[in-house]
């Protein structure tokens, strides 16, 4: 079974550019989580998605992120204008609801 | 690579030794628990993961203790290998939904 694929796996871009990042969950999983994981700290919970709908995104700055997912497969995380302090490592899971949770290796942005 | 979990609690055992990681988690609504081992430049790897109906589970060497009552949760690793050297993650969920994080542990495995 093939896992979870993100990409790109790292990106370093200036301040107040926009950046974007993709994943391609587990087939068949109908549940999609985007983290943010700032060094030295766990997960922080961003975005879930059940199919194409979103579950929770109570903790998604929404004045610079955005996400998506269309057809309930495949989903984007957008960060337009990047912050400094939007340096960590953004990760993509995936799972059947009720289920435990499989993650991608992540994306690595770095804003300078 | 860079390292996950430099300004974590770290707990240090020599090899072969038996570890125990804790955890306290915040919701009393949380039905859900799993534990995560994450190596650096990787993501989150699942270990093992319990249901709020149950109050032990055990795996291949692995066993988790939930105590709703305290609302804590332990990991257990037996005859801990220096390949078990990680960080220790552990997730409460309500319903699948909102699957959240605790600080973290770095285990350390001493040769």
């Amino acid at each position: 079974e093939a896992g979870v694929a993100q990409s790109p796996r790292y990106k370093i871009i200036e301040k107040r550019q926009s950046v974007a990042f993709w994943c391609n969950p587990i087939s068949g999983h109908a549940t999609l989580y985007w983290y943010q994981q700032i060094l030295g700290q766990g997960p922080k919970l961003l975005i879930q998605f059940q199919n194409n709908g979103v579950v929770d995104d109570s903790q998604l700055p929404k004045d610079r992120f955005s996400a998506e997912r269309l057809k309930g497969v495949d989903s984007t995380l957008k960060i337009q204008p990047a912050k400094l302090e939007d340096s960590a490592v953004y990760l993509c899971a995936s799972s059947r609801q009720g289920f435990e949770a499989f993650f991608g290796q992540g994306t690595r942005l770095t804003v300078v | 690579g860079e390292s996950v979990g430099l300004h974590l609690p770290t707990l240090s055992v020599q090899e072969g030794d038996n570890s125990i990681i804790n955890c306290a988690y915040s919701n009393s609504a949380s039905d859900y628990f799993i534990w995560y081992k994450q190596e650096s430049g990787k993501g989150p790897q699942f270990i093992i993961d319990i249901r709020s109906n149950m109050d032990k589970r055990q795996g291949q060497r692995v066993t988790v203790l939930l105590n709703k009552t305290v609302k804590h949760l332990s990991l257990q690793i037996a005859a801990t290998q220096p390949g078990d050297s990680a960080v220790y993650f552990c997730a409460e969920t309500n319903a699948g939904n909102m699957l959240t994080f605790g600080g973290g542990t770095r285990l350390m495995v001493k040769p």
